[in-house]
Order: structure tokens, then sequence, then C-alpha cells
């Protein structure tokens, strides 16, 4: 499986405090794509980071990959309440495997 | 624009009864797809099209029929559901290929008793 798997799978942080998610996958990728899931809604697209790149970065979001080791991290920083989510990560092939997410809660 | 819509948002069914979930998209995408979500799962891909037509089985087909009579409808059927298929249903899209970003509806929660 082609899977992506995240890591911590919980993660509780103080309001202002930075938030790092990491994923790990298993074969070569064109892309890698983080999702966001608020609490009974469909997934976000946050972020996608190409296979030549290393680093990306989106207002409050930084997403490395790292080819050779197949991870990828994300990073909130300044996190608010409103981060709280589960963020998934995910690999395309013919079709998008996703990991089984990191529930993110930000306590204010 | 709406993006992806899903209906119905919540279903109920008794053992052996059939449904149909419809989804709907207006971004004109060629791509579409039905996951489930299970608690520890994370999502998993049912079926998807890759175009007006089209069905292709993903990781879990088995008890689920799908068609895509126009781009812009997804159908996912259950021809006779069964507590196993108690889940979260998410249909999504995405544009020209399935390396680009997918668009998510809100998603249906059907339990099966």
């Amino acid at each position: 499986s082609q899977q992506g798997e995240e890591d911590p799978q919980a993660l509780s942080i103080q309001e202002g405090e930075n938030a790092t998610m990491n994923c790990s996958y298993k074969t070569s990728i064109n892309n890698l794509q983080w999702y966001r899931q608020n609490s009974g809604r469909g997934l976000v697209h946050l972020i996608l980071i190409r296979s030549n790149e290393r680093e990306k970065h989106s207002g409050r979001l930084r997403v490395t990959l790292d080819t050779s080791k197949k991870s990828s991290s994300l990073l909130i920083t300044a996190s608010r309440a409103a981060d709280t989510a589960s963020y998934f990560c995910a690999t395309p092939a013919n079709n998008l495997f996703f990991g089984t997410g990191t529930r993110l809660t930000v306590i204010p | 624009n709406a993006g992806v819509t899903q209906t119905p948002k919540f279903r109920v069914l008794k053992t052996g009864q059939s449904m149909t979930l419809l989804c709907a998209q207006d971004m004109n995408h060629e791509y579409m797809y039905w996951y489930r979500q299970d608690p520890g799962m994370g999502l998993r891909l049912i079926h998807y099209s890759v175009g007006e037509g089209t069905t292709a089985k993903g990781e879990v087909p088995d008890g689920y029929n799908v068609s895509r009579l126009k781009k812009q409808n997804f159908l996912l059927g259950l021809e006779s559901a069964a507590p196993s298929q108690t889940s979260v249903y998410f249909c999504a899209s995405s544009g020209l290929s399935s390396y680009n970003e997918q668009f998510f509806g809100p998603g249906t929660r059907l339990t099966v008793l």
C-alpha cells in the first residue's frame, strides 16, 4: 500500500504554540498533499508539495518533504483554537491514499 | 459555485435494504471519487471515475456499485446494506488528473441496523 501514516495520532497544545505533524509513506511519489478535516465536515485541501520541492509555505503553514526518507512534516505556527481539527497527508497515484490522521487540539 | 454536494446528509437503513447516494459537482471536474471513513481507519477509496461513463474499483469496492452517467454526477449504490457498511461516506472530485488536489463534499452519515 502507498498509504501515508501520520505521527503523532493526537496532539494537544496551547494557543500560540507551534504544532508539528509528521507523515511517512512507502513508495515514490509525484507529490504529497495535506488536508484538514474539522469535526463532522469534509476534508479541505491545505497544501501540495511536489517531489522536487523540499519546503513550501502557505500563510502559517510550512511543509517539508524528504524523499530520501519518504517523509513529510506539516508545521502550523502560532496556532489558534480554530486550527483544532484532524490533519491528513495523502499521496496520489491512480488515486489518493490517505493516512489515518493526526488529531490536533488547540486549547484557548 | 456550490462545489461538491452530497445527498442525503444522514440515512438509517435496515440490513438488506438498498439505497443510492448522490454526489454532484459544478467545477467541471473529470475525476470523481467515493470514500468511506471509519474511526481509526482514515479514508478508504471505494470507487472512482476518470470521466463520464467510466468507473473503476478502489481499495474497498465490495458491496457497492457506482455510475457516472453525467459528468457532474457520481452515484454510489448499496444493493443490500450490511451493518459493516455503517460509515461516513465522502465524495470528492479533482480536475485534470488524480495528482491534483481533491475537493470534498460534506459527507453522508449512514447507519445500517
